[in-house]
């Protein structure tokens, strides 16, 4: 089955400042790489997504890249703010078919400084 | 207007004891999924299900069912609760691939 590594577990970074968080993924196959934010208490919420036949989307400050070839995907947060500050977890995805779930990194805790 | 909605919010129940948690999407997917998320934040999925077949991750016990009375609903039938079932449950839907949203979640403490 898919296994996706996600780092850094924590992130801290200067308001203002760019975050990167980083994701790699095993299975070839995968073909849809979202990710999601999640504040304290809710649920997750995506954020952005791309697929296998896209190498980089943006919208306003969030953005991400993916490699096929290394089989590894990014997030980048520029101007980074205070309400950034959440878990944010990347996740892979195959479409099959079938009913076919996500299979999540670990989560990166992503504290913006004031 | 909430798209996907789980109850109850929290729950809290003794061991051994039989609980469900209810699901309901209002978006017209076709695919619903439970995710749990245990005390580290890690998230993995438990079931998904649309009208043709239910996915059942093999290291989830069979004391956890799921049961869909129409597409728009994916309940969850906990029986003989453990201790090590406390965690919060997610459910989630997508059409196809497309539009996963998530639940606000149900925390789940067993005593």
């Amino acid at each position: 089955g898919e296994n996706v590594e996600q780092h850094p577990s924590t992130l801290s970074v200067q308001e203002g400042d760019s975050a990167v968080i980083k994701c790699t993924y095993s299975d070839s196959a995968s073909n849809y790489f979202p990710w999601y934010k999640q504040e304290l208490g809710k649920g997750p919420q995506l954020i952005i997504d791309i697929r296998s036949n896209v190498g980089e989307k943006k919208d306003q400050r969030i953005a991400v890249t993916l490699n096929k070839t290394a089989k590894h995907f990014s997030l980048h947060i520029t101007e980074t703010q205070p309400e950034d500050s959440a878990v944010y977890f990347c996740a892979a995805s195959y479409a099959g078919g079938g009913a076919d779930g996500l299979t999540f990194g670990k989560g990166t805790h992503l504290i913006i400084q004031p | 207007d909430t798209a996907v909605s789980q109850t109850p919010k929290y729950l809290v129940t003794q061991m051994g004891n039989d609980k469900s948690i209810k699901c309901e999407q209002n978006l017209g997917h076709d695919t619903m999924y439970w995710y749990k998320q245990d005390s580290k934040k890690f998230l993995k999925i438990m079931f998904s299900y649309n009208n043709k077949e239910l996915i059942i991750n093999e290291t989830v016990p069979n004391r956890f069912s799921p049961k869909s009375p129409d597409k728009a609903h994916l309940n969850l039938h906990i029986n003989s609760l453990e201790l090590g079932d406390s965690a919060v449950y997610f459910c989630a839907s997508s059409q196809g691939q497309h539009g996963y949203t998530f639940g606000s979640g149900t925390r789940l403490t067993v005593v």
